[in-house]
C-alpha cells in the first residue's frame, strides 16, 4: 500500500511564527502535492514539485515555499504565519510521466490553528 | 474560471439506497481523466474511481460506479446499497493532458441515515 505521511496532525501556531509541515512517501513516486483545503472551497493546490529540488507554483502559492531535497520528503513552509493561513493541509504524491490516469495517494492532513 | 462543479454541498441517503453525487466539468483538451475522492471525518483523502476521457465505458469500483456523459460533461458518482461508512465528504477532480496537477470541486457531504 502507498503511505504518505504527514508529520502532525494537528498545530498551533503564533502569528509570524515560521511553521514547516512535513511530507513523507513511500513509493518513490515523482510527484508530489502541497493542498490547501477549505470548507467550500475544495482543495486548492500550493505547489508541487515533480524531482528532487524542482518545483512549481500552484494556484496560492503566496505565503507559502517549498523544499523537496530528497525524493521521498517534500516540505510546506510558512515563512511569517498569519491568521488567513488556518486551514487544514493535505500532501499527496504520484507517479510522474504526465499521464492523465496517474492517481495521487494523500496524506490523513494537517489542521494548522494560527493564532 | 472555475474547472469542476459539484453543486451539491449535502446530501442524505437512507441505508442500502444508491445515491447519485453530481459533477460537471469544463475542459477544451480531448485528453483528461475524471477521478472521484472519498475523505471520513478523519481527514484522509481516499481515491474511489477513475474514468478516462478516451474510454468507452462508464468506470465501475465495487458498490462505486461512474455515469460518465461526455457531450454533458458530466461525471456523476453512483454509490449503491448505501452504507453507514459511506458518510463522508466526496470530491470530484479533474486532470487535463500531460499536466501533473488535478483540479478540485467543492465536495459534497453524503450522510446515510440508518
Amino acid at each position: 500500500d502507498v503511505k504518505v505521511t504527514q508529520s502532525s496532525r494537528y498545530l498551533v501556531k503564533r502569528t509570524g511564527e515560521k511553521v514547516f509541515l512535513e511530507c513523507v512517501q513511500d513509493m518513490d513516486h515523482e510527484n508530489m502535492f502541497w493542498y490547501r483545503q477549505d470548507p467550500g472551497l475544495g482543495l486548492r493546490l500550493i505547489y508541487f514539485s515533480y524531482d528532487v529540488k524542482m518545483k512549481e507554483k500552484g494556484d496560492i502559492p503566496e505565503g507559502y515555499s517549498v523544499s523537496r531535497e530528497k525524493k521521498e520528503r517534500f516540505s510546506l513552509i510558512l515563512e511569517s504565519a498569519s491568521t488567513n493561513q488556518t486551514s487544514m493541509y493535505l500532501c499527496a504524491s504520484g507517479l510522474g510521466g504526465g499521464l492523465v490516469k496517474n492517481i495521487q495517494y494523500f496524506g490523513a492532513g494537517t489542521r494548522l490553528s494560527v493564532l | 474560471a472555475q474547472k469542476i462543479t459539484q453543486t451539491q454541498p449535502g446530501m442524505f441517503v437512507q441505508e442500502k439506497e444508491a445515491v447519485t453525487l453530481d459533477c460537471t466539468y469544463d475542459t477544451s483538451d480531448p485528453s483528461y481523466g475524471l477521478f472521484w475522492y472519498k475523505q471520513p471525518s478523519s481527514g484522509e483523502m481516499i481515491f474511489l474511481i477513475y474514468q478516462g476521457s478516451y474510454d468507452q465505458q462508464n468506470a465501475t469500483e465495487g458498490r462505486y460506479s461512474l455515469n460518465f456523459q461526455k457531450a454533458r460533461k458530466s461525471a456523476n458518482l453512483v454509490i449503491s446499497a448505501s452504507q453507514l461508512g459511506d458518510s463522508a465528504m466526496y470530491f470530484c477532480a479533474m486532470r487535463e493532458g500531460n499536466n501533473n496537477d488535478m483540479r478540485f470541486g467543492a465536495g459534497t457531504r453524503l450522510t446515510v441515515k440508518p
